[in-house]
């Protein structure tokens, strides 16, 4: 009954490098979404995608950010040129299909990335 | 400006004791999902409701969505310390055409403390 796995757990980068979150889905499901949460801040929604399409990048910061659902293997969000304020908890959600009002997101358990 | 409005942000309380939070809006929501979650770990869903005026229970967890499905509540009757944790609720919205966004928006959450 594996569900939402995200690596790594913690991740730790220097100003400057490049961060990469991994994020598996539920079995069964196609739809990703990523959120953010900053310190004593909620979650934020940052992107939705299905396989190899961006459904909605409306929460994505302009510059540096990007995200992927290959066909094949894991959605990725990809992080360039940390800096410190991209330090937060990454998380990520799976959900079966858009349609029908349920649309359940279920999150898997996140990634803390720390920026030295 | 906050799209959902959670209060309170800090509940702590004996056990034994009932509580309430409270999840606002002024936009209407096609469904409303209630999260619980530990440090360190992800949200974990708790229920979810999707028609204006339902009710639905959890054990000592009772959920509502509000008639115009705008807001909602989460009752704990008899907490324990056990209950202690995040309470975040989240919604889907829908735009004039009546058409459901993917993502969910967040409410700050209520960081619940239940002293033994």
């Amino acid at each position: 009954n594996a569900g939402v796995m995200q690596n790594p757990r913690h991740l730790v980068r220097r100003r400057g490098q490049e961060a990469r979150l991994r994020c598996s889905p539920m079995k069964g499901h196609s739809h990703v979404y990523w959120y953010r949460q900053l310190p004593e801040e909620g979650l934020k929604f940052m992107v939705y995608l299905q396989k190899e399409n961006i459904i909605d990048e409306s929460g994505m910061p302009k510059e540096r950010f990007s995200a992927e659902f290959p066909k094949e293997g894991p959605s990725i969000l990809r992080i360039q040129q940390v800096v410190r304020g991209d330090s937060a908890a990454y998380f990520c959600a799976s959900s079966p299909a858009l349609a029908g009002v349920y649309n359940e997101q279920f999150f898997g358990p996140g990634t803390r990335l720390t920026v030295l | 400006t906050q799209l959902l409005e959670q209060s309170p942000q800090f509940l702590s309380i004996q056990e034994g004791e009932n509580l309430t939070v409270y999840c606002n809006s002024s936009s209407v929501f096609s469904s409303l999902q209630w999260y619980r979650q530990e440090p360190g770990e992800g949200p974990v869903l708790l229920v979810t409701v999707v028609t204006g005026g339902e009710v639905k229970k959890l054990k000592r967890l009772t959920f509502q969505f509000g008639d115009a499905r705008k807001d909602s509540s989460l009752h704990i009757t008899a907490a324990q310390p056990g209950d202690t944790g995040l309470y975040l609720c989240a919604g889907r919205l829908t735009n004039a055409g009546g058409t459901s966004y993917g993502k969910l928006t967040f409410g700050q959450g209520t960081i619940l403390t239940v002293h033994p």
